[in-house]
């Protein structure tokens, strides 16, 4: 494998499920992103871990909940949903988050419905 | 603060027409500055680069070039392809922080 890689690809869940998205960066990166994008919406930044450590939670509700057990890993783990949270969910990680050339590289997405 | 400000789409041209899509941004410091795209069903890729004033950042046909005097990076190409048909995104580094600040993305559709 190799870039960032996301799964699942597609999740539909209902708004009492409990689920996880995960995502995989293979490009020895110390900082991980999640963004959510929905239709005729501007990019939303989630959450940013920098060496594990969250350094940014933009206003989140708690029912999405990140966990960043090392620099290659990033979960977003999904309760009680509504509808509106259905999005396409990206995650990103860079090498230099913090500096001017702070480039990031981005997975493929988790497109989630909620019912 | 940061910003970044891209023109309202869609943009919709015929096969081997000029493309322009126009970004201006407000930074503290000397930021890189970048294009990303979109294409149908997938997430977001680097298309260029540039990482200080007057560089020219180009991908794939595509070119943008620094411009602080004017702080714009607009986006060209000269003869565009149905493949080009994406969303494409201008941003930069926000000062002092992990994050980056995308414009709201404009969309390219082009046809046969």
């Amino acid at each position: 494998e190799t870039g960032v890689t996301q799964t699942p690809r597609h999740l539909v869940m209902g708004m009492t499920n409990k689920k996880s998205l995960k995502c995989e960066q293979h490009l020895g990166h110390n900082a991980m992103y999640w963004y959510k994008q929905s239709a005729k919406k501007p990019l939303e930044l989630m959450f940013v871990y920098n060496f594990k450590e969250q350094t940014e939670n933009n206003s989140v509700p708690s029912r999405f909940s990140p966990e960043c057990p090392n620099s290659s890993h990033l979960f977003l783990h999904l309760h009680t949903l509504q509808p509106e949270d259905s999005a396409l969910y990206l995650c990103a990680s860079s090498q230099d988050p913090g500096t001017m050339g702070n480039e990031q590289f981005f997975g493929p997405g988790t497109r989630l419905t909620v019912l | 603060g940061d910003s970044v400000t891209q023109m309202e789409g869609p943009v919709t041209l015929s096969e081997e027409a000029f493309l322009t899509i126009n970004c201006t941004y407000t930074a503290t410091g000397y930021p890189s500055l970048f294009w990303y795209v979109q294409y149908p069903g997938e997430g977001l890729q680097l298309l260029l680069k540039a990482t200080k004033a007057d560089d020219k950042g180009s991908n794939k046909g595509f070119e943008a070039t620094y411009r602080k005097e004017t702080t714009s990076f607009h986006l060209e190409k000269g003869s565009v392809q149905v493949s080009d048909s994406a969303v494409y995104f201008c941003a930069l580094p926000s000062y002092n922080t992990d994050k980056l600040i995308f414009g709201t993305g404009t969309r390219l559709q082009v046809f046969p």
